[in-house]
Protein backbone atom coordinates (compact mmCIF):
# COMPACT_ATOMS: atom_id res chain seq x y z
CA UNK A 1 0.00 0.00 0.00
CA UNK A 2 1.02 3.94 -0.11
CA UNK A 3 3.17 4.85 2.25
CA UNK A 4 3.53 8.20 3.97
CA UNK A 5 6.65 9.07 5.69
CA UNK A 6 7.21 12.23 8.59
CA UNK A 7 10.22 13.43 9.65
CA UNK A 8 11.44 14.08 11.98
CA UNK A 9 8.85 11.66 14.42
CA UNK A 10 9.64 13.71 17.83
CA UNK A 11 11.20 17.48 17.91
CA UNK A 12 11.65 19.53 21.25
CA UNK A 13 12.67 22.72 20.54
CA UNK A 14 12.87 26.09 22.45
CA UNK A 15 10.54 28.98 22.55
CA UNK A 16 10.26 31.10 19.51
CA UNK A 17 12.56 29.07 17.33
CA UNK A 18 11.50 27.74 14.20
CA UNK A 19 10.82 24.17 13.51
CA UNK A 20 10.31 22.20 9.96
CA UNK A 21 8.53 19.35 9.71
CA UNK A 22 8.57 16.95 6.44
CA UNK A 23 5.99 14.70 5.05
CA UNK A 24 7.05 12.66 2.04
CA UNK A 25 4.91 10.31 -0.13
CA UNK A 26 7.52 7.54 -0.44
CA UNK A 27 5.95 5.30 -3.02
CA UNK A 28 3.19 7.34 -4.84
CA UNK A 29 2.80 11.14 -5.98
CA UNK A 30 0.40 13.21 -3.74
CA UNK A 31 -1.25 15.33 -5.95
CA UNK A 32 -2.64 17.03 -2.75
CA UNK A 33 -1.09 16.90 0.67
CA UNK A 34 -2.98 17.86 3.93
CA UNK A 35 -1.81 18.93 7.57
CA UNK A 36 -3.43 18.12 10.90
CA UNK A 37 -3.11 18.71 14.34
CA UNK A 38 -3.65 16.66 17.25
CA UNK A 39 -4.06 17.69 20.84
CA UNK A 40 -3.60 14.92 23.27
CA UNK A 41 -7.10 13.00 23.80
CA UNK A 42 -8.66 14.69 20.67
CA UNK A 43 -9.51 14.36 17.30
CA UNK A 44 -7.35 15.39 14.02
CA UNK A 45 -8.11 18.98 12.82
CA UNK A 46 -7.36 19.83 9.47
CA UNK A 47 -5.20 22.80 9.44
CA UNK A 48 -4.36 23.25 5.63
CA UNK A 49 -4.50 21.88 2.36
CA UNK A 50 -1.14 22.04 0.19
CA UNK A 51 -1.20 21.35 -3.78
CA UNK A 52 2.30 20.63 -5.18
CA UNK A 53 3.62 24.08 -6.77
CA UNK A 54 0.91 26.56 -5.25
CA UNK A 55 -0.47 28.37 -2.41
CA UNK A 56 -1.69 26.54 0.52
CA UNK A 57 -5.58 26.98 1.92
CA UNK A 58 -5.59 27.29 5.53
CA UNK A 59 -8.54 26.46 7.50
CA UNK A 60 -10.27 29.26 9.37
CA UNK A 61 -8.35 30.24 12.52
CA UNK A 62 -5.14 28.98 11.22
CA UNK A 63 -2.23 31.42 10.89
CA UNK A 64 -0.31 31.25 7.61
CA UNK A 65 2.45 33.25 8.89
CA UNK A 66 2.84 31.35 12.01
CA UNK A 67 2.64 27.59 10.11
CA UNK A 68 4.31 28.31 6.42
CA UNK A 69 3.33 24.95 4.17
CA UNK A 70 5.91 24.43 1.37
CA UNK A 71 4.45 21.91 -1.00
CA UNK A 72 7.82 21.46 -3.44
CA UNK A 73 7.39 18.40 -5.41
CA UNK A 74 4.75 15.71 -5.67
CA UNK A 75 6.46 13.63 -2.96
CA UNK A 76 7.17 16.16 -0.07
CA UNK A 77 5.52 18.89 1.38
CA UNK A 78 7.08 20.56 4.56
CA UNK A 79 5.22 22.44 7.44
CA UNK A 80 7.31 24.97 9.35
CA UNK A 81 6.27 25.97 12.78
CA UNK A 82 7.99 29.84 13.20
CA UNK A 83 8.53 31.40 16.32
CA UNK A 84 7.11 28.30 18.28
CA UNK A 85 5.44 29.09 21.60
CA UNK A 86 4.29 25.93 23.75
CA UNK A 87 1.16 26.32 22.85
CA UNK A 88 2.37 24.85 19.73
CA UNK A 89 3.05 21.88 21.06
CA UNK A 90 0.77 19.12 19.61
CA UNK A 91 0.71 16.00 17.38
CA UNK A 92 1.25 17.23 13.95
CA UNK A 93 0.38 14.59 10.89
CA UNK A 94 -0.03 14.79 7.42
CA UNK A 95 -1.37 12.72 5.05
CA UNK A 96 -0.99 12.84 1.16
CA UNK A 97 -4.05 12.40 -1.32
CA UNK A 98 -3.07 10.09 -4.55
CA UNK A 99 -4.27 6.77 -5.66
CA UNK A 100 -8.11 7.61 -4.95
CA UNK A 101 -7.18 7.84 -1.55
CA UNK A 102 -5.54 9.69 1.51
CA UNK A 103 -2.98 8.11 2.94
CA UNK A 104 -1.27 9.11 6.57
CA UNK A 105 1.89 9.62 8.45
CA UNK A 106 3.40 8.22 11.83
CA UNK A 107 3.30 11.69 12.90
CA UNK A 108 5.44 14.21 14.61
CA UNK A 109 5.37 14.71 18.03
CA UNK A 110 6.47 18.80 18.86
CA UNK A 111 7.78 19.70 22.35
CA UNK A 112 8.48 23.57 22.75
CA UNK A 113 9.50 24.21 26.05
CA UNK B 1 -19.01 22.88 5.55
CA UNK B 2 -19.03 18.79 6.72
CA UNK B 3 -19.20 18.28 10.88
CA UNK B 4 -19.09 14.64 11.97
CA UNK B 5 -20.23 13.83 15.08
CA UNK B 6 -18.91 10.15 16.72
CA UNK B 7 -20.82 8.24 19.48
CA UNK B 8 -19.73 7.11 22.16
CA UNK B 9 -16.77 9.31 23.32
CA UNK B 10 -15.72 5.87 25.22
CA UNK B 11 -16.43 2.60 25.39
CA UNK B 12 -15.66 -0.42 27.17
CA UNK B 13 -16.77 -4.36 26.26
CA UNK B 14 -15.52 -7.26 27.48
CA UNK B 15 -13.17 -9.33 24.93
CA UNK B 16 -15.35 -11.25 22.95
CA UNK B 17 -18.08 -9.09 22.82
CA UNK B 18 -19.00 -6.75 20.09
CA UNK B 19 -18.53 -2.99 19.44
CA UNK B 20 -20.36 -0.29 18.17
CA UNK B 21 -19.35 3.12 17.18
CA UNK B 22 -21.79 5.69 15.26
CA UNK B 23 -21.15 8.60 13.05
CA UNK B 24 -22.98 11.22 11.59
CA UNK B 25 -22.25 13.74 9.31
CA UNK B 26 -23.84 16.85 7.69
CA UNK B 27 -22.77 17.39 4.31
CA UNK B 28 -25.20 15.22 1.82
CA UNK B 29 -22.79 15.82 -0.77
CA UNK B 30 -20.26 13.11 1.24
CA UNK B 31 -19.50 10.19 -0.62
CA UNK B 32 -16.89 8.16 0.86
CA UNK B 33 -16.69 7.41 4.95
CA UNK B 34 -13.36 5.40 6.14
CA UNK B 35 -12.43 4.35 9.55
CA UNK B 36 -9.23 5.22 11.41
CA UNK B 37 -7.54 3.35 14.48
CA UNK B 38 -5.09 5.31 16.11
CA UNK B 39 -3.23 3.68 18.87
CA UNK B 40 -0.79 5.92 21.00
CA UNK B 41 1.78 7.97 19.51
CA UNK B 42 0.89 6.84 16.14
CA UNK B 43 -0.87 8.46 13.12
CA UNK B 44 -3.98 7.31 12.07
CA UNK B 45 -4.54 3.33 10.03
CA UNK B 46 -7.18 3.06 7.86
CA UNK B 47 -8.77 -0.25 8.83
CA UNK B 48 -12.10 -0.28 6.68
CA UNK B 49 -13.83 2.24 4.57
CA UNK B 50 -17.08 2.44 2.61
CA UNK B 51 -18.38 4.60 -0.35
CA UNK B 52 -21.97 5.98 -0.69
CA UNK B 53 -22.95 3.54 -3.26
CA UNK B 54 -23.12 0.78 -0.83
CA UNK B 55 -24.83 -0.06 2.19
CA UNK B 56 -22.57 -2.03 4.06
CA UNK B 57 -19.02 -3.70 3.89
CA UNK B 58 -17.76 -6.46 6.18
CA UNK B 59 -13.62 -7.22 6.45
CA UNK B 60 -13.33 -10.18 8.97
CA UNK B 61 -14.16 -9.26 12.09
CA UNK B 62 -15.24 -5.76 11.11
CA UNK B 63 -18.06 -4.33 9.46
CA UNK B 64 -19.48 -0.85 8.22
CA UNK B 65 -23.04 0.18 7.75
CA UNK B 66 -23.79 3.33 6.01
CA UNK B 67 -27.31 4.75 5.68
CA UNK B 68 -27.77 7.56 3.53
CA UNK B 69 -30.83 8.80 4.47
CA UNK B 70 -30.32 9.46 7.88
CA UNK B 71 -27.07 10.60 7.03
CA UNK B 72 -25.54 7.61 9.49
CA UNK B 73 -22.81 5.30 9.73
CA UNK B 74 -21.50 2.90 11.89
CA UNK B 75 -18.68 0.55 12.66
CA UNK B 76 -19.18 -2.90 13.94
CA UNK B 77 -16.28 -5.12 15.36
CA UNK B 78 -17.01 -8.30 16.50
CA UNK B 79 -15.06 -11.02 18.89
CA UNK B 80 -13.45 -8.14 20.31
CA UNK B 81 -9.91 -8.57 21.60
CA UNK B 82 -7.23 -6.75 23.70
CA UNK B 83 -5.76 -5.34 20.39
CA UNK B 84 -8.36 -3.84 19.16
CA UNK B 85 -8.08 -1.51 22.44
CA UNK B 86 -7.27 1.74 20.70
CA UNK B 87 -8.71 5.15 19.42
CA UNK B 88 -11.38 4.88 16.66
CA UNK B 89 -11.80 8.31 14.45
CA UNK B 90 -14.85 8.12 11.69
CA UNK B 91 -14.54 10.38 8.62
CA UNK B 92 -16.03 11.90 5.82
CA UNK B 93 -14.98 13.33 2.53
CA UNK B 94 -16.18 14.42 -1.10
CA UNK B 95 -14.21 11.98 -3.31
CA UNK B 96 -14.15 13.59 -6.85
CA UNK B 97 -11.22 12.87 -8.43
CA UNK B 98 -7.93 14.64 -7.23
CA UNK B 99 -9.53 16.07 -3.83
CA UNK B 100 -8.85 14.14 -0.47
CA UNK B 101 -9.76 16.16 2.43
CA UNK B 102 -11.39 14.39 5.59
CA UNK B 103 -13.25 15.46 8.13
CA UNK B 104 -12.78 13.78 11.35
CA UNK B 105 -15.17 12.73 13.88
CA UNK B 106 -14.22 13.20 17.46
CA UNK B 107 -12.89 9.66 18.19
CA UNK B 108 -13.86 6.70 20.48
CA UNK B 109 -11.65 5.23 22.90
CA UNK B 110 -12.53 1.53 23.08
CA UNK B 111 -11.26 -0.59 25.97
CA UNK B 112 -11.43 -4.33 25.45
CA UNK B 113 -11.61 -5.75 28.92
CA UNK B 114 -9.98 -8.99 29.28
Amino acid sequence: GAVVSQHPSRVICKSGTSVKIECRSLDFQATTMFWYRQFPKKSLMLMATSNEGSKATYEQGVEKDKFLINHASLTLSTLTVTSAHPEDSSFYICSGGGQGNSYFGPGTRLLVL
Amino acid sequence: GENVEQHPSTLSVQEGDSAVIKCTYSDSASNYFPWYKQELGKGPQLIIDIRSNVGEKKDQRIAVTLNKTAKHFSLHITETQPEDSAVYFCAASNLPSGTYKYIFGTGTRLKVLA
